[in-house]
């Protein structure tokens, strides 16, 4: 069965860091590529960042919203993900959940984690 | 960025009814729309994707159509386990948007 694993949220102050994992079980990690998304309370579901499978190089896109602020990476041999949260805003207070994600063959594959709240707050 | 508008939000219904939920995007994103369930404290399930095509192992009273701008997720003779909340995303482009979700809640 394919399980994603979030940890790491928690309540921090503003201006402080954070990194949450994305433990990926029952699938081979290194052929998807992984999502970071979030929803704020009472809010939709907003996208954060992308990381792309080795073969492409890894590459990276971010929000405008975190852009500079947030890092995402993987480690394929762990099966894990992470996302560095820096300089956090109370904006960013919300449930974060990781996705793995690939088409192949016309087909499309999404599995998400069930999220880990981060709370920005003083 | 693509909005993505979903309607209705709440949606009050019985066992056994047809329900739909639409989906409007800014712009036409084709058929690269799906559709997702979930219940509070859970992970978000992909139910439908490329519009209209079924995951594996989702009942088949789910159904899905539309492409361009418009589309639809419709649940066929409503399931006690179906009375979740629903989302569409695109992914047309990576940088995927949400509709705001439509909560199916029991009449």
């Amino acid at each position: 069965e394919v399980q994603l694993v979030e940890s790491g949220g928690g309540l921090v102050q503003p201006g402080r860091s954070l990194r949450l994992s994305c433990t990926g079980l029952g699938f081979t990690f290194g052929d998807y590529a992984i999502n970071w998304f979030r929803r704020a309370p009472g809010e939709g579901l907003e996208w954060v960042s992308l990381i792309r499978r080795e073969v492409f190089d890894a590459t990276t896109e971010y929000a405008a919203s975190v852009k500079g602020r947030f890092t995402i990476s993987r480690d394929d041999s762990n099966a894990v993900a992470y996302l560095q949260l820096h300089s956090l805003k109370t904006d960013d207070t919300g449930v974060y959940h990781c996705a793995a994600g690939r088409i192949v063959g016309g087909v499309y594959e999404d599995y998400w984690g069930q999220g880990t709240l981060v709370t920005v707050s003083s | 960025d693509i909005q993505m508008t979903q309607f209705p939000s709440t949606l009050s219904a019985s066992v056994g009814d047809r329900v739909t939920i639409t989906c409007r995007a800014s712009q036409n994103i084709f058929s690269w729309l799906a559709w997702y369930q979930q219940k509070p404290g859970k992970a978000p399930k992909l139910l439908m994707y490329k519009a209209s095509t079924l995951e594996s192992g989702v009942p088949s009273r789910f159904s899905g159509s539309g492409s361009g701008t418009e589309f639809t997720l419709t649940i066929s003779g409503l399931q006690p386990d179906d009375f979740a909340t629903y989302f569409c995303q695109q992914y047309n482009t990576f940088l995927r948007t949400f509709g705001q979700g439509t909560k199916v809640e029991v009449k």
